[in-house]
């Protein structure tokens, strides 16, 4: 099936330092979604992006949906203890699939 | 912003009984729900998408009788494990396709013994 390849598969960083993650596909996407998800919990939604090119900021956190629509990144600046989790993407194909398909994650640890 | 509220958080059951898993939309009427099983470390699968008022469409590899899928209101879609098994044992995620995204559940953790 339809597969994103996300990467980092995992982090370990100082706290205060910068992010970066992102996922990448070899098909078109016309929905990009980024997720957090903390032990025991369902995903959590940060960041959607709809349009190519669209580059949307929700706090520290700053997704870009890419141009070609293949891929995306997400950026945390001044990361903090509570940013630690799991980070997935998540796309939809195409314009009225309403499934999603998801990245293998990102798992973010944070020494404080 | 749209909430969906997933019942019941965990549940412990014998192998060979039946579990039901309820997934409500509080706020907004949802025709699509997904159903998602996440195994430990890894990501999401989607089991299948459950419309309202009709059958669910089951992923390839997902048994339809073994999952079985309801989605009678606009408000609510309940998965089914029938005759459970210990490997049936995982984290099981509804979610919603609501006005701002998908939207999910906080899960349920089953555990058959």
């Amino acid at each position: 099936g339809q597969q994103l390849n996300q990467s980092p598969q995992s982090m370990f960083i100082q706290e205060g330092e910068d992010v970066s993650m992102n996922c990448t596909s070899s098909s078109i996407f016309n929905t990009w979604l980024w997720y957090k998800q903390d032990p025991g919990e369902g995903p959590v939604l940060l960041i959607a992006l709809y349009k190519a090119g669209e580059l949307t900021s929700n706090g520290r956190l700053t997704a870009q949906f890419g141009t070609t629509r293949k891929d995306s990144f997400l950026n945390i600046s001044a990361s903090i203890p509570s940013d630690v989790g799991i980070y997935f993407c998540a796309g939809r194909l195409i314009q009225g699939a309403q499934k999603l398909v998801f990245g293998q994650g990102t798992r973010l640890t944070i020494n404080p | 912003g749209a909430v969906v509220s997933q019942h019941p958080s965990r549940v412990i059951c014998k192998s060979g009984t039946s579990v039901k898993i309820e997934c409500r939309s509080l706020d907004f009427q949802a025709t699509t729900m997904f159903w998602y099983r996440q195994f430990p470390k890894q990501s999401l699968m989607l089991m299948a998408t459950s419309n309202e008022g009709s059958k669910a469409t089951y992923e390839q590899g997902v048994e339809k009788d073994k999952f079985l899928i309801n989605h009678a209101s606009l408000t609510l879609s309940t998965l089914t494990v029938t005759s459970a098994h210990p490997e049936d044992s995982s984290f099981y995620i509804c979610s919603a396709s609501a006005p701002g995204g998908y939207t999910f559940g906080s899960g349920t953790r089953l555990t058959v013994v």
